[in-house]
């Protein structure tokens, strides 16, 4: 099955500096790749999310670069602010009628204001 | 649009009881998952149901969890007898269709004692 991979385990930047959060994942049918952002004692929210059919994607200040070939997608903070702060877990899935998500373990992101 | 629904948001049992979730998905939405979040991990998928169908229990422990989704609308989850190891946030999550951004609901929080 589809092993998911983060590092590292955890991440400290200083305010309006970037940070980037690496994953690999081991299936190569996976084709869909979404980033979740989960703050302490709540839900996951989708923050960004791409397709296999393209290599970047980007909203704001954040951003998204799969690299099919290495099996390895990448999330972008730019401009970094304190409620950035949160655990990010990448995750992966076939898509299609087995679209089963396979997540990390996510990465604790530290804002040092 | 209102999101997905769970309760309870918070179960404290005794090894060996039973305990029931509930999840209202996003009106509309054919697919819902059953995620087990145990502390400092990434979400894992326990059953996917498409519909009243279900489409992937791969990783739902079958001698002591049981979900059923009848109408194809809300779910229930099931832990009978609890363990220990069972302690985690249960989370329900819902989509318009497979392959589609998953919205999470805000979890259960079980503990066995």
């Amino acid at each position: 099955g589809e092993n998911v991979e983060q590092h590292p385990s955890t991440l400290s930047v200083q305010e309006g500096d970037s940070a980037v959060i690496k994953c690999t994942y081991s299936d190569s049918a996976s084709n869909y790749f979404p980033w979740y952002k989960q703050e302490l004692g709540k839900r996951p929210q989708l923050i960004i999310d791409i397709r296999s059919n393209v290599g970047e994607k980007k909203d704001q200040r954040i951003a998204v670069t799969l690299n099919k070939t290495a099996k390895h997608f990448s999330l972008h903070i730019t401009e970094t602010q304190p409620e950035d702060s949160a655990v990010y877990f990448c995750a992966a899935s076939r898509g299609g009628a087995n679209s089963k998500l396979t997540f990390g373990k996510g990465i604790t992101l530290s804002v040092r204001p | 649009e209102a999101g997905v629904a769970q309760s309870p948001r918070y179960k404290i049992i005794e090894k060996r009881q039973s305990v029931a979730f509930w999840c209202n998905p996003i009106s509309g939405h054919a697919t819902l998952y059953w995620y087990q979040q145990i502390l400092g991990q990434g979400p894992k998928l326990l059953i996917q149901f498409q519909n009243n169908g279900v489409v992937d229990d791969s990783q739902l422990p079958k001698d002591r969890f049981s979900a059923e989704r009848l109408k194809g609308v809300d779910s229930t989850l099931k832990i009978q007898p609890a363990k220990l190891e069972d302690s985690a946030v249960y989370l329900c999550a819902s989509s318009p269709g497979v392959a589609a951004e998953q919205y999470f609901g805000p979890g259960t929080r079980l503990t066995v004692t």
